[in-house]
């Protein structure tokens, strides 16, 4: 079965860092585009950043470049998201999503919460 | 950015009546393959989100066959053609065809 279990979310200051993991499971992971996917407090879904299967390639929302950096280690099965800079309004539930081949996101798991908060 | 534009945001229904919900683009979704790449999820209340439809029209494994989706270039629908106590929730629309991913701002159902 199909996995994907975020972790590392927590309570970080404005301006602080702060790295999530995802680790994949039942699948092959370096065959697999990978996302973070985020969602505010009661609001909307928001693509975060993107990562190719063999790490050579990523792509960023606008509102995180510069700050953000996703990264994967394929021997280990995980994503992540080495996040800085942070501001209030990142803060979120972040899910990390496999593509699937029609270019959407399969969520498998239940998300890491970020509170961005003094 | 392709701009995602839902409507209703809130959709009052009663249960075992239809229901249907638009989304629109800025921008044609058809992908250089061929394909369009437009997909509805639905967001159970405390849940992750859970994709329902993708590429227009196709249903995913074990969504029931009351969901359907339609559409094309910019314009597209989801309808639910009896809605039933498990359908409350947040149903959003997502652009696959370019970087990044957009989604629209949801449709909320609750019963009436």
């Amino acid at each position: 079965e199909v996995e994907l279990v975020e972790s590392g979310g927590g309570l970080v200051q404005p301006g602080g860092s702060l790295r999530l993991s995802c680790a994949g499971s039942g699948f092959m992971f370096n065959s697999y585009v990978m996302h973070w996917v985020r969602q505010a407090p009661g609001k909307g879904l928001e693509s975060v950043a993107a990562i190719s299967g063999s790490g050579d390639r990523t792509w960023y929302a606008k509102s995180v470049k510069g700050r953000f950096t996703i990264s994967r280690d394929n021997s280990k099965n995980t994503l992540y998201l080495q996040m800085g800079s942070l501001r209030t309004e990142d803060m979120a539930v972040y899910y990390c999503a496999r593509e699937y081949p029609d270019g959407s996101p399969d969520f498998r798991g239940q998300g890491t919460l970020v509170t961005v908060s003094s | 950015d392709i701009v995602m534009t839902q409507s209703p945001l809130s959709l009052p229904v009663t249960l075992g009546q239809p229901a249907s919900f638009s989304c629109r683009s800025t921008e044609s979704l058809v992908h250089r393959d061929g394909s369009t790449r437009l997909h509805w999820f639905q967001q159970r209340p405390g849940q992750s989100p859970r994709r329902l439809i993708y590429d227009v029209s196709n249903r995913d494994s074990g969504v029931p066959d009351r969901f359907s989706g339609s559409g094309s270039g910019t314009d597209f629908t989801l309808k639910i053609s009896r809605v039933e106590a498990e359908d409350v929730g947040v149903y959003y629309c997502m652009q696959g065809t370019e970087w990044p991913w957009t989604f629209g701002q949801g449709t909320k159902v609750e019963i009436k």
